[in-house]
This record gives C-alpha cells, sequence and structure tokens, in this order.
C-alpha cells in the first residue's frame, strides 16, 4: 500500500495563478483533510470531507476549494494565489470511526506564492 | 469555535531529563484526543488516540493521561534522548465525531546531548 501520495512535492507560483494539488489514498479510508502549516502555529485546517461528494470548510478555507467525487481523491484547489499561501499542505485521511482513528499523513507539498 | 491550546511553546532539555507538556481542550461534547510526533522536515506520525476520562497510554518512555472533565491531557517524556526532539502535536474534535479535527499549535521539544 502506498498509504496517501500527495503531489506535486514542491511549486512555486505567481501572484494570481491557480494550482491544484492532488491528493490520493488507497486505505479505503471515508475521512480526507487537508492541512497547511503554518510557523509557531501548528497545523491549520483548511477542508475536510467525511466521505465522497461530502465536504466541510475547516479553520482557514478562504482562497481554497475542494471536491470529493471518490472515496480515494481529495484534490485542493488554489484560485488566484497570494503571499499569504505560502506554507507546507499536509493531506491526511482516516477510517470512519475517526476519533479512535489516527490520522495517516501525505509528505507535504511545498508551496511557494511570489 | 474549537480552541485547543498547547504549552509550553517549546523546550530545551538537557539529554536525561524527564519532561511534559500539557494539552488543553474543550471539555463539553468530548468525543477524543490524538498525540502526534512531527519530526522536522516529516509528516506527522501518531502516537496515541484516547477517548476515555481517565485513559492511559505508553509508548517506551513516552505516556499520556487525559482528563476529558476538566479539558487537558499531559504528554510525558521520561528520560529524554536526542531522537526525542520534535515537535508533538495534540489535536481534538469540535463535537463527537464530526469529523473536524483542530490541532493545538505544538510544542517543540529540544534534548541536548
Amino acid at each position: 500500500n502506498a498509504g496517501v501520495t500527495q503531489t506535486p512535492k514542491f511549486r512555486i507560483l505567481k501572484i494570481g495563478q491557480s494550482m491544484t494539488l492532488q491528493c490520493t489514498q488507497d486505505m479505503n479510508h471515508n475521512y480526507m483533510y487537508w492541512y497547511r502549516q503554518d510557523p509557531g502555529m501548528g497545523l491549520k485546517l483548511i477542508y475536510y470531507s467525511v466521505g465522497a461528494g461530502i465536504t466541510d470548510k475547516g479553520e482557514v478555507p478562504n482562497g481554497y476549494n475542494v471536491s470529493r467525487s471518490t472515496t480515494e481523491d481529495f484534490p485542493l484547489r488554489l484560485e488566484l494565489a497570494a503571499p499569504s499561501q505560502t506554507s507546507v499542505y499536509f493531506c491526511a485521511s482516516s477510517t470512519v470511526n475517526s476519533g479512535a482513528n489516527v490520522l495517516t499523513f501525505g509528505a507535504g507539498s511545498r508551496l511557494t506564492v511570489l | 469555535i474549537l480552541n485547543v491550546e498547547q504549552s509550553p511553546q517549546s523546550l530545551h532539555v538537557q539529554e536525561g531529563d524527564s519532561t511534559n507538556f500539557t494539552c488543553s481542550f474543550p471539555s463539553s461534547n468530548f468525543y477524543a484526543l490524538h498525540w502526534y510526533r512531527w519530526e522536522t522536515a516529516k509528516s506527522p506520525e501518531a502516537l496515541f488516540v484516547m477517548t476515555l476520562n481517565g485513559d492511559e497510554k505508553k509508548k517506551g518512555r513516552i505516556s499520556a493521561t487525559l482528563n476529558t472533565k476538566e479539558g487537558y491531557s499531559y504528554l510525558y517524556i521520561k528520560g529524554s534522548q536526542p531522537e526525542d526532539s520534535a515537535t508533538y502535536l495534540c489535536a481534538s474534535y469540535g463535537s463527537s465525531n464530526t469529523g473536524k479535527l483542530i490541532f493545538g499549535q505544538g510544542t517543540t521539544l529540544q534534548v541536548k546531548p
């Protein structure tokens, strides 16, 4: 099993450009998450999904969009990139009994907006 | 808005010292509390999931306790080693099993040889 796979690992964007961070998991997990790493702030939740077709906002959703058309995939779209979106993004997943089951994280995607 | 707070923000100890840090979370509608270990340039890795008041978990030299009535959890490291240097994150849910898992800001531990 590959676990949680994120692509790309690194990307540099210009202000105003758009891009999609891809996340796929092969563990048949229902719950999927996108977090961003802010220095000194730990991980901030952007969006999450409890199953295919269901998504909900986290703590910092502005400037991002998600979709969940399949159980495996949970892409994160950045529209009109801004320098404030420079961060490391982590995708994660867990099984349906999410409280009792920990998250499995991807390797992270480092995004720089210049 | 769910607030998960960790203290201290950072900690420097000598090899062999024992240490502990705190995670505070809202006690109402508690569902579960997670602890993760996060090394620099890597992804967070799970340590514990705790669900019951009074729960105690142990993994090697690391242990954790949970008080859901007062809304806190302690993580203890006995006899710290340089390889314990990492950021330790806790996370909790907004309400029972909504899936919305919120992290604290982390405690960064540096263990000097």
